[in-house]
């Protein structure tokens, strides 16, 4: 699987955007992107994936760069409720192929 | 949809003693669960790939016989952790796969072991 670059921590205005930007620069064609978050002691919840073409859904948005090397997660109007570490994930979809966790973004939405 | 429910969510134990751990998929069947180790102030460790039906694949460094993965049926998994010890003490967490919202993670198992 490709390797992912995120900044370790960020954080964002509770009601603004959040942007949070991943690298995979290695990235291979048949590699899609996923994105997760982890709340504090929880398990990691799903957000959203995409292959090459941008994505929505109702909790976010994802955007490919063109090239595939950079993508970046756009929650809308973050919340408290939105402070987590969110994983940026790279691998080859369609099968049943382990999921492997970098350290990913602390995101620290502040009142 | 494609829920896993992972129980129990806490767990203290003896050392020594042997705790075993649930992982379900309750609307879905999943052939394959994953099971997850996370130390504090770190990132999910992958522990091993169970396969319902067949033996578990275990990541490199991970210790098959101490770690017993039995997946017996479509939509349960479990993890034993046999003689523990206080260095197994961690947030335990499984996972499934699913055609529309991609892995499902439980809700993951507090294990102390003191």
């Amino acid at each position: 699987d490709a390797k992912t670059t995120q900044p370790p921590s960020m954080d964002c205005a509770e009601g603004r955007a959040a942007n949070l930007p991943c690298n995979h620069s290695t990235i291979s064609g048949n590699e899609y992107v996923y994105w997760y978050r982890q709340i504090h002691s929880q398990g990691p919840q799903y957000i959203i994936h995409g292959l090459k073409n941008n994505e929505t859904n109702e909790m976010a948005s994802l955007i490919i760069t063109e090239d595939r090397k950079s993508s970046t997660l756009i929650l809308p109007h973050a919340t408290l409720r939105d402070t987590a570490v969110y994983y940026c994930i790279v691998r080859v979809g369609g099968s049943n192929y382990k999921l492997t966790f970098g350290k990913g973004t602390l995101l620290t939405v502040n009142p | 949809g494609a829920v896993v429910s992972q129980h129990p969510s806490r767990v203290i134990c003896k050392s020594g003693t042997s705790v075993k751990i649930e992982c379900r998929s309750l609307d879905f069947q999943a052939t394959t669960m994953f099971w997850y180790r996370q130390f504090p102030k770190q990132s999910l460790m992958l522990m091993a790939t169970s396969n319902e039906g067949s033996k578990a694949t275990y990541e490199q460094g991970v210790e098959k016989d101490k770690f017993l993965i039995n997946h017996a049926s479509l939509t349960l998994s479990t993890l034993t952790v046999t003689s523990a010890h206080p260095e197994d003490s961690s947030f335990y967490i499984c996972s499934a796969k699913t055609e529309r919202y991609g892995y499902t993670f439980g809700s993951g198992t507090r294990l102390t072991v003191v």
